[in-house]
């Protein structure tokens, strides 16, 4: 079964750093690739996805993600972070030969200090 | 409506007793999907509609939980004889085509006790 991980469970960072949020993902064949968020007490929205074409992908508040596909990956990326970060993070696979459905990370908690 | 509308937003259960969950999607939304999320923990995936019937139900933990979508719109999640272990966050998220070409849309959840 296809699985997906993100190795950090735990950030902290301050304000103005750059944050990078690893995923990886267990499966050879074609993805599509979601970064979801969930801010404290609200529900989860989508804050970049990658279906084809450039690897590079812009999201949402700052956000981007790279999807290497050599590596299984699909990192999250800020240049410098705000307070207003501070969120649970999540990568999520689809695989439409496995089912329409995403399936999700163990998620990463970042908090921003001000 | 605008969003994607579960009730209750939490439910305080005696184990043992049944418990129903609604989620409302967005209207003209095709797909519908439940997933649980312990605490610490990603969404893990239960069941999946694509109008009225169940087309993904491999996530079901066992046959205490049922879902329903009986006319492809409203989905009740049910839970019978419910135990401890059953206490998480319960998500509902709607896509307008299957797959979620655009993305899941999801609700705020509801938190399920089972005490």
């Amino acid at each position: 079964a296809q699985s997906v991980s993100q190795h950090n469970h735990h950030v902290i960072l301050s304000e103005a750093a750059s944050l990078e949020l690893g995923c990886n993902y267990s499966y050879g064949g074609t993805v599509n690739l979601f970064w979801y968020v969930q801010y404290p007490g609200q529900h989860l929205q989508l804050l970049l996805k990658y279906f084809s074409g450039d690897p590079l992908v812009k999201g949402i508040k700052g956000f981007e993600a790279e999807f290497i596909k050599s590596k299984f990956s699909f990192n999250l990326r800020k240049p410098s972070v705000q307070w207003s970060d501070t969120a649970e993070y999540f990568c999520a696979v689809l695989i439409k030969a496995a089912g329409n459905k995403l399936t999700f990370g163990g998620g990463t908690r970042v908090l921003v200090k001000p | 409506g605008a969003g994607v509308s579960q009730t209750p937003s939490n439910k305080v259960t005696e184990k043992g007793k049944y418990v129903e969950l609604r989620c409302d999607p967005i209207s003209g939304h095709t797909a519908l999907y439940w997933y649980r999320q312990s605490l610490g923990q990603g969404p893990e995936f239960l069941i999946y509609f694509q109008g009225t019937g169940a087309a993904d139900d491999s996530g079901l933990p066992n046959d205490r939980f049922f879902a329903v979508r009986p006319e492809g719109s409203v989905s009740t999640l049910k839970i019978q004889r419910t135990e401890r272990g059953d206490s998480a966050v319960y998500l509902c998220a709607s896509s307008l085509l299957a797959g979620g070409g655009g993305g899941y849309t999801f609700g705020s959840g509801t938190r399920l006790t089972v005490v």
